[in-house]
């Protein structure tokens, strides 16, 4: 994608393990947002974070932003098999503006 | 909780034809986003309503319009449909109240197949 990426572009790992994932963007934003996708399905949304927030927790995902460097990571802690799916992050400015994605990290975890 | 509804959920049609997608955003959301989702691909922002008013428009294609009806529902209409605009079309909604957090949430999208 040319407005922002995701490394790596595809992940697989074992039941139990972290995965991580990363993104980075180029403009400015006012929050970032993490989806994931199962296959030719809808966009779950995961997590938002605030351009002022640093690090946030939903259960077994943990995000954080770094506005200095333009980037986010998302850590899914002990993965499961349903796991499995694709992961966006989307960003975007001030309160009604569109997401822009970043190119999407698939995420095998092997039972 | 009410999600964002979209219809059809598969859609098939011929070249040349027209294909018109339903959206239904959650309940007291003011922003409805519509995005195309290639295979293997990023989703893109194609546009967005606010209050039934377009607020932002994206790479959509002249064959394409939307509108957004007083009930706050949504609909995109895709004309002159070429094989290229097959894809997965994503319907989205968002508060911009004070408390809302601007959270965007995806319905589960409607296939379009061209043939």
């Amino acid at each position: 994608s040319q407005q922002g990426e995701e490394d790596p572009q595809a992940l697989s790992i074992q039941e139990g393990e972290n995965a991580t994932m990363n993104c980075s963007y180029k403009t400015s934003i006012n929050n970032l947002q993490w989806y994931r996708q199962n296959s030719g399905r809808g966009l779950v949304h995961l997590i938002l974070i605030r351009s002022n927030e640093r690090e946030k927790h939903s259960g077994r995902l943990r995000v954080t932003l770094d506005t200095s460097k333009k980037s986010s990571s998302l850590l899914i802690t002990a993965s499961r098999a349903a796991d499995t799916a694709s992961y966006f992050c989307a960003y975007g400015g001030a309160a009604g503006n569109k997401l822009t994605f970043g190119g999407g990290t698939r995420v095998l975890v092997k039972p | 909780a009410a999600g964002v509804i979209q219809s059809p959920r598969h859609l098939i049609k011929e070249k040349r034809e027209t294909a018109t997608l339903k959206c239904y955003p959650i309940p007291r959301h003011d922003t409805v986003y519509w995005y195309q989702q290639g295979p293997g691909q990023d989703p893109q922002f194609l546009i967005s309503f606010y209050e039934k008013m377009q607020s932002d428009k994206g790479s959509i294609p002249d064959r394409f319009s939307a509108q957004q009806f007083s009930d706050y529902h949504s609909e995109l209409n895709m004309s002159s449909l070429e094989l290229g605009d097959s894809a997965l079309y994503f319907c989205a909604s968002s508060s911009t109240g004070i408390f809302s957090g601007n959270t965007i949430y995806f319905g589960e999208g409607s296939w379009l197949t061209v043939v």
